[in-house]
């Protein structure tokens, strides 16, 4: 059964760099596209960017000026690092895997358990 | 950008009724790439419709999706206590690649 398992400081100050890493286990990570998601506490879903299986990347324009993704092979791991915060980067992040098709979109269909990151000075 | 409203914000109803959800989209969207889920308190989200009318693995045949163009419905014929949550419909493929609708929630009456 594949899991999503994420990690990274939850609590960061103003100006400062979130650094997230969700790592695959049990499944396939070169057949798939990785994403992450956030969700301000009590508020919808905001989707923040996508790293394929090659490692090219596709940001939220809303973000992308501070946004970076990347991702180790070696060790089937995804990472994102979201540069000067503020608190309205404050949320729950989500990692979540879709299978990429030419024609289809056959939806996130696992996600990271989330982790909370909190701006504050 | 593709905005995706969702309707209504919160609907009240009781296990066994029906729940019809609705998101609309701002410009035509391909029901190729259009997804629910469902997300309830603490939890992640739950891939439930993809492909505007195709259930994924393992959600049971009460949840439905229907739709095209820039209307699209989610129906939960018959309402079980487990159902009452938070769902969001999401569109990929215009930039950006992934919007979601700000969701629907179905509460107990």
């Amino acid at each position: 059964q594949v899991q999503l398992q994420q990690w990274g400081a939850g609590l960061l100050k103003p100006s400062e760099t979130l650094s997230l890493t969700c790592a695959v286990y049990g499944g396939s990570f070169s057949d798939y596209f990785w994403s992450w998601i956030r969700q301000p506490p009590g508020k919808g879903l905001e989707w923040i960017g996508e790293i394929t299986h090659s490692g090219n990347t596709n940001y939220n324009p809303s973000l992308k000026s501070r946004v970076t993704m990347s991702l180790d092979t070696s060790k089937n791991q995804f990472s994102l690092k979201l540069s000067s915060v503020t608190a309205a980067d404050t949320a729950l992040y989500y990692c979540a895997r879709y299978l990429p098709s030419s024609n289809f979109y056959y939806g996130m269909d696992v996600w990271g358990q989330g982790t909370t990151v909190t701006v504050s000075s | 950008e593709i905005v995706l409203t969702q309707s209504p914000g919160t609907l009240s109803l009781s296990p066994g009724e029906r729940a019809t959800l609705s998101c609309r989209a701002s410009q035509s969207v391909s029901s190729s790439y259009l997804a629910w889920y469902q997300q309830k308190p603490g939890q992640a989200p739950r891939l439930l419709i993809y492909g505007a009318s195709s259930r994924a693995t393992g959600i049971p045949d009460r949840f439905s999706g229907s739709g095209s163009g820039t209307d699209f419905t989610l129906t939960i014929s018959r309402l079980e206590p487990e159902d009452f949550a938070v769902y969001y419909c999401q569109q990929y493929g215009s930039s950006p690649s992934v919007t979601f609708g700000g969701g629907s929630k179905v509460e107990i009456k």
